[in-house]
């Protein structure tokens, strides 16, 4: 199935503090799945990915988990700074293509 | 040096009229893919080409036609453009088709008027 184009949801996180946020997918076949950022008049950029046999991977200051019984996902990011307001996609992988979630955006107050 | 590029950035036309967006890639990518931005953000995909065979077409009007030249290369020509294809439109690349991870370009802005 694919994701339907809802009102963009908005995830406003004080400066310093830590950002979760949450995608739910579609197929439960899906093996594989992405988190992108993407930034004013700018396109989807790669932050970090994961495969269906871990739960968890960590990068620099993000981490995903994911967990395949809900069919859930979720983005952390530790110690939020302004340069990470952005939308944030998750995509999952389905044959030759991807099919991105409905998007979070993220407002760093200071 | 510009990973995945789209020209124009911008683009703006009256209902009717036919134009087309243009995309290069210098990453030696085999796979290339355009997909559509509405004004909720949400992206879809439209087409999808491997070394110049197109391998995805998710249910566009035929009004839309990629053409991809050569592996580095795909283009988008839209005949008698509507309001409903005001959107952004991004290019994307990646290594094999449904490679782990896209290249994407900076989003070329539609406006039909």
């Amino acid at each position: 199935g694919e994701s339907v184009g809802l009102h963009l949801p908005t995830l406003s996180v004080q400066e310093g503090d830590n950002s979760i946020i949450n995608c739910a997918y579609s197929n439960s076949a899906s093996d594989y799945f992405i988190w992108y950022k993407q930034e004013s008049g700018k396109g989807p950029q790669f932050i970090i990915d994961i495969r269906s046999n871990m739960d968890k991977r960590q990068g620099q200051r993000v981490t995903v988990l994911l967990n395949k019984t809900v069919k859930h996902l979720s983005l952390q990011i530790a110690a939020t700074q302004p340069g990470d307001s952005a939308v944030y996609f998750c995509a999952e992988k389905e044959d030759y293509k991807y099919i991105f979630g409905t998007g979070t955006r993220l407002k760093v107050l200071a | 040096d510009t990973a995945v590029s789209q020209t124009p950035k911008y683009l703006v036309t009256q209902m009717g009229n036919d134009k087309s967006i243009k995309c290069e890639q210098n990453l030696g990518h085999d796979t290339m893919y355009w997909y559509k931005q509405d004004s909720k953000k949400f992206l879809k995909i439209m087409f999808s080409y491997n070394n110049k065979e197109l391998i995805i077409n998710e249910t566009v009007p035929n009004r839309f036609s990629p053409k991809s030249p050569d592996k580095a290369h795909l283009n988008l020509h839209i005949n008698s453009l509507e309001l409903g294809d005001s959107a952004v439109y991004f290019c994307a690349s990646s290594q094999v088709a449904g490679g782990e991870g896209y290249t994407f370009g900076s989003g070329t802005r539609l406006t039909v008027v």
